[in-house]
């Protein structure tokens, strides 16, 4: 089935750092979605993109769907410690339009 | 309301009990989701409710009942559950099946636990 590869696992960074993390799949989806989730809660949409090519920024995030339809990428800037959580990417396919996640990338951030 | 409304938040049942979660939206989606989530794990998708029809079951063992009374509720039915059934059970609506504008929106989850 399709998959999509999410990296890197976790992070660890200083408060004020930049961070990245990305997702690849073999597959193309035509919706890029990421979301952050808190412990004990759902996840959150941060970002949705619908275009490939598509950049699109919330506050301090920035995330793009790449070219080929098959990546995406999330950027965080000057983080700061309410950034800690898990972010999952999430692609949607043409197909019945079921939503594939990522493994998820655990951000820890030092004050 | 840009919620989707899930109770009860904690859950303990032993493995011979019947329970039921309930989730609730009133965004006007016409989809409803049911996901499974292990801790640290990506959510895993067990049903989708399309317009208040069942369209997909990926494969759950039948312990797990879903109904979706009308177009706002989405209920799952739990019966002789094993205790690796304890975990996050997330309800999800997007405005159609296919995510729609804005994705789809996830409660805070119910956190079951069977005994």
């Amino acid at each position: 089935g399709q998959q999509l590869n999410q990296s890197p696992q976790s992070m660890f960074i200083q408060e004020g750092e930049d961070v990245s993390m990305n997702c690849t799949s073999s597959s193309i989806f035509n919706t890029w979605l990421w979301y952050k989730q808190d412990p004990g809660e759902g996840p959150v949409l941060l970002i949705a993109l619908y275009k490939a090519g598509e950049l699109t920024s919330n506050g301090r995030l920035t995330a793009q769907f790449g070219i080929t339809r098959k990546d995406s990428f999330l950027n965080i800037s000057a983080s700061i410690p309410s950034d800690v959580g898990i972010y999952f990417c999430a692609g949607r396919d043409n197909q019945g339009g079921k939503l594939i996640f990522g493994q998820g990338t655990e951000l820890s951030v030092k004050p | 309301d840009t919620e989707v409304t899930q109770t009860p938040k904690h859950l303990v049942m032993g493995m011979t009990n019947k329970k039921s979660l309930k989730c609730e939206q009133h965004m006007g989606h016409r989809a409803m989701y049911w996901y499974k989530q292990k801790a640290k794990k990506p959510p895993e998708l067990m049903f989708v409710y399309s317009y208040e029809k069942l369209s997909i079951n990926e494969s759950v063992p039948s312990r797990f009942s879903p109904e979706c009374p009308n177009s706002s509720l989405l209920n799952l039915h739990l019966h002789a559950l094993q205790p690796e059934d304890s975990a996050l059970y997330l309800c999800a609506s997007s405005q159609g099946p296919g995510g729609g504008a804005y994705g789809y929106t996830f409660g805070s989850g119910t956190r079951l636990t069977v005994v």
